[in-house]
């Protein structure tokens, strides 16, 4: 599964937008770019999936360039609650199952 | 529709005694995940079952533990003779093996070893 590299922390205030992004040099051409986002003490929870260009959902945005070496998550005017780490993973589902490898993420603080 | 729902939430053992976790994954889904994350750490993955099969368990330590998914009820990590270094929360995750790569996570157990 490809390596992926994003920054450790960000901080941010209210109503601003956040954009994080993440770089996967090694990805393949079977990978696919997903971004979870983690609360203390809970699960991951899925946020955005994408292959290649923008994705667009009611949480956030992902902008993938045309090499797709990179990937940019975008949560539009953030609040206090967007407060959370952020996981990017690549991987492919190979064999029918998606063995999805977290790295240390990003945490974003969102102040008042 | 319930999601992944994993007991205890909280769970405190001395050490040498054994550890059972408990996963239901979301109704429909055949593919279970195990993590383990340390504080400030991310999720390190430890085995990938499907019903009554153990398809990956590159992540498992070779000693101690083991997981089950069986053809009913819920999937169960067992962690025998637990050590203080097995505290940790313990993420379950499924998925529906459709070849949708979303998996859902419970809200896992903090496992504490006194």
């Amino acid at each position: 599964l490809a390596k992926t590299t994003q920054p450790i922390s960000m901080d941010s205030y209210e109503g601003q937008e956040v954009n994080i992004t993440c770089s996967h040099n090694n990805i393949a051409t079977n990978d696919y770019i997903t971004w979870y986002q983690q609360f203390p003490s809970q699960g991951p929870r899925f946020i955005i999936q994408g292959y290649k260009t923008k994705v667009t959902n009611e949480v956030a945005s992902l902008f993938i360039p045309a090499d797709r070496k990179s990937s940019t998550l975008s949560l539009p005017r953030v609040s206090l609650s967007d407060t959370a780490v952020y996981y990017c993973l690549v991987g492919d589902g190979a064999g029918g199952y998606n063995k999805l490898i977290f790295g240390a993420g990003t945490r974003l603080a969102v102040h008042p | 529709n319930a999601g992944v729902m994993q007991n205890p939430r909280h769970l405190v053992r001395r050490r040498g005694q054994e550890a059972r976790l408990r996963c239901s994954p979301m109704k429909g889904h055949s593919h279970v995940y195990w993590y383990r994350q340390l504080p400030e750490e991310g999720l390190k993955f430890m085995v990938y079952l499907q019903k009554e099969n153990i398809i990956d368990e590159s992540g498992m330590p070779k000693e101690r533990f083991s997981a089950e998914f069986p053809k009913e009820g819920p999937s169960i990590l067992r962690i025998q003779q637990v050590v203080r270094g097995d505290s940790a929360a313990y993420f379950c995750a499924s998925s529906p093996g459709t070849g949708d790569e979303k998996l859902f996570f419970g809200s896992g157990t903090q496992l504490s070893v006194l």
